[in-house]
């Protein structure tokens, strides 16, 4: 049961344009997002998050939406720039009787076209 | 660089074996986290340790086991190895207990299993 979905495996985006990466959750009692970028050969890096009590969070180039009545997520990048690159993961939070984890979708591949 | 680390950085054995991965957090870390993802895969949560106990637990096998020392290293033991377990295993660290808090990934185990 995957509880969340990236349904676009890749995305191709003109240097300079908006990129938008979507994310769909299923589990209403997620309470704090996340988004994280994967270059080949390392590890995940953090890029932003949102609380469950926000619609929007931004920080420079990138924008984080939540729409809870639709639990969709979604990460805008603009402008993209080449390093932007990489694989993009959306995460999701939730407390369940204690046993806290984190879900993780299955990934976007975002090129960037100079 | 994230600060974590892991060893070995790849490990290639065979069916039927036994191997441990290690993890070392970015100093100051209480929890520790370990990941697989398999081709095709987002990220699959198995398992959290906080401060030298279990925290929480995901899709773990009962073939695999953890555990964190007191120095908060941790370990990853791998027993009766299969072919689909085949996957690169990641550790992350955060401060945090909770599992939406920023986690820190290390740079991966690419275990091979033939």
């Amino acid at each position: 049961d995957q509880q969340v979905k990236q349904n676009s495996p890749s995305l191709s985006v003109q240097e300079g344009r908006i990129s938008i990466l979507n994310c769909d959750y299923t589990n209403s009692m997620f309470d704090y997002f996340l988004w994280y970028k994967k270059y080949p050969a390392e590890g995940p890096t953090f890029l932003i998050s949102i609380s469950s009590i926000k619609d929007k969070n931004e920080d420079g180039r990138f924008t984080v939406f939540l729409n809870k009545s639709a639990k969709h997520l979604s990460l805008h990048i603009v402008p993209s720039q080449p390093g932007d690159s990489a694989v993009y993961f959306c995460a999701a939070s939730v407390i369940s009787f204690g046993n806290e984890k984190l879900t993780f979708g299955t990934g976007t591949r975002l090129t960037i076209i100079p | 660089d994230s600060g974590v680390t892991q060893t070995p950085k790849h490990l290639i054995t065979a069916t039927g074996q036994r191997v441990t991965l290690r993890c070392s957090p970015r100093s100051g870390d209480l929890s520790v986290y370990w990941y697989q993802q398999s081709l095709d895969q987002g990220l699959q949560f198995l398992i959290q340790y906080y401060n030298g106990e279990e925290r929480a637990k995901g899709n773990i096998l009962e073939r695999f086991s953890a555990q964190q020392f007191p120095d908060l290293h941790s370990e990853l033991n791998l027993s009766s190895l299969e072919l689909g377990d085949s996957a690169l295993y990641f550790c992350a660290s955060s401060v945090g207990s909770r599992g939406g808090d920023t986690q820190y990934f290390g740079p991966g185990t690419r275990l091979t299993v033939l």
